[in-house]
């Protein structure tokens, strides 16, 4: 069975602060998705890294894939209360398979 | 476009009782899937489908039933629900593609049986 293991499970920050979730499988996967989620609504897709060592940037969010595509790590620079949310990656590798979530809160 | 909607959005039943879960999408996707979220247990399959008339069981499809007559609608079937299926439900579509299947979500069903 294909697991995801996401770290840590909550984060509470202060604004400005940088963090780093990790997402961490013994699977190997073809490719890893990054969503997050806000208060009663739906995930919403970030990113997608398909190759290994891939790092992508979306403003103040960086994403890296492992070089085996085993292990993805999501790092927020200057966290802003905007940032606030719950951060779920997904690995596809015959179905998609989702991590339990990261709960980031970011106080001003 | 509307993308992924789903009804209702709050629902309470009583044990025993049964309902469906609507989801429509206007994306022309081929896959749609069903999850559950539960506290600390990320988003767990129920059903999926690759297209009209073709479903499969997920991670947790005990209790749940689906079918997929057209591409825009793909209904979820509680046959006698129980407490334990208190949760919320996402209803979700995606194209297939060298990208895995990135996910468009609809808004979610949160759902409590007594």
């Amino acid at each position: 069975t294909q697991l995801l293991e996401q770290s840590p499970q909550f984060l509470s920050i202060q604004e400005g602060e940088n963090l780093t979730v990790y997402c961490n499988s013994s699977s190997v996967f073809s490719s890893l998705q990054w969503y997050r989620q806000e208060p009663g609504e739906g995930p919403v897709l970030l990113v997608t890294v398909v190759t290994g060592g891939e790092v992508k940037k979306l403003k103040r969010l960086t994403f890296q894939f492992g070089d085996a595509r085993k292990d993805s790590s999501l790092h927020i620079t200057a966290a802003q209360p905007g940032d606030t949310g719950l951060y779920l990656c997904a690995g596809a590798g015959g179905k998609l398979i989702f991590g339990q979530g990261t709960e980031l809160s970011v106080k001003p | 476009n509307a993308g992924v909607t789903q009804t209702p959005k709050f629902q309470v039943l009583k044990t025993g009782q049964s309902m469906t879960l609507q989801c429509a999408q206007d994306m022309n996707h081929e896959y749609m899937s069903w999850y559950r979220q539960d506290p600390g247990m990320g988003l767990r399959l129920i059903h999926y489908s690759v297209g009209a008339g073709i479903t499969d069981q997920g991670e947790v499809p005990n209790g749940y039933n689906v079918s997929r007559s057209t591409t825009e609608d793909f209904p979820l079937r509680l046959l006698s629900a129980a407490p334990s299926q208190t949760s919320v439900y996402f209803c979700a579509s995606s194209y297939s593609g060298s990208r895995g299947y990135e996910q468009y979500f609809g808004p979610g069903t949160r759902l409590t049986v007594t």
